[in-house]
């Protein structure tokens, strides 16, 4: 499969916990971007990383996420004590350079529930 | 993020019509734009992409872009059902700007 891999697909946390969600880019590609989709909402820019850098975070909340991407393994967004208002989609993005006119293919996506 | 705006929906048309969908952005110095397809539950999937002034056409396809009206658009011609989907327009400064979306019915 030479598309983009997330998983898990769908992961359950009760309040509190944490979540961690994966993403392996497409093949060749060495820049990864993270996208919310909270529900009955749009897709909303969280990160964008480049291995072992964070170039824009952006788009995320101040407190209890992290993200990385780092030499050698998938990129991980990390999200700590988790609440209700984090349950959303999390689709992880990748391309293969920098610049405006390189196209981001998205993976299937985290379907994450916290209980 | 910039701002992009998509005609509201939802949007029904009866199978073999077009299906017409307009988004409009903010920032005038935008270079990249895109339409992705996302199916109920599902990922987006990039349909079209367009950075030049004019038409873009890919099967039944065509993408618009006039940049000096900030606007860019879908046509999708002979729509069948499977073409029933919630089509996101997106404007990319190395991330990307997405509309609310318009969610179309094509009719049997």
């Amino acid at each position: 499969n030479a598309g983009v891999m997330q998983n898990p697909r769908h992961l359950v946390r009760r309040r509190g916990q944490e979540a961690r969600l994966r993403c392996s880019p497409m093949k060749g590609h060495s820049h990864v971007y993270w996208y919310r989709q909270l529900p009955e909402e749009g897709l909303k820019f969280m990160v964008y990383l480049q291995k072992e850098n964070i170039i824009d975070e952006s788009g995320m909340p101040k407190e209890r996420f992290s993200a990385e991407f780092p030499k050698e393994g998938p990129s991980i967004l990390r999200i700590q004590q988790v609440v209700r208002g984090d349950s959303a989609a999390y689709f992880c993005a990748s391309s293969p350079r920098d610049g405006e006119t390189y196209e981001q293919y998205f993976g299937p996506g985290t379907r994450l529930t916290v209980t | 993020q910039k701002e992009v705006e998509q005609n509201s929906g939802p949007l029904s048309v009866p199978e073999g019509a077009i299906a017409s969908l307009n988004c409009t952005y903010s920032d005038r110095g935008s270079q990249s734009f895109f339409w992705y397809r996302q199916y109920s539950g599902k990922s987006p999937e990039l349909i079209m992409f367009i950075y030049s002034n004019g038409d873009k056409e890919d099967g039944r396809f065509t993408a618009q872009l006039n940049k000096a009206s900030q606007y860019v658009s879908l046509l999708i011609r002979d729509s069948q059902p499977s073409d029933s989907a919630t089509y996101l327009c997106a404007v990319r400064d190395y991330k990307l700007s997405f509309g609310a979306g318009t969610t179309v019915t094509v009719r049997a």
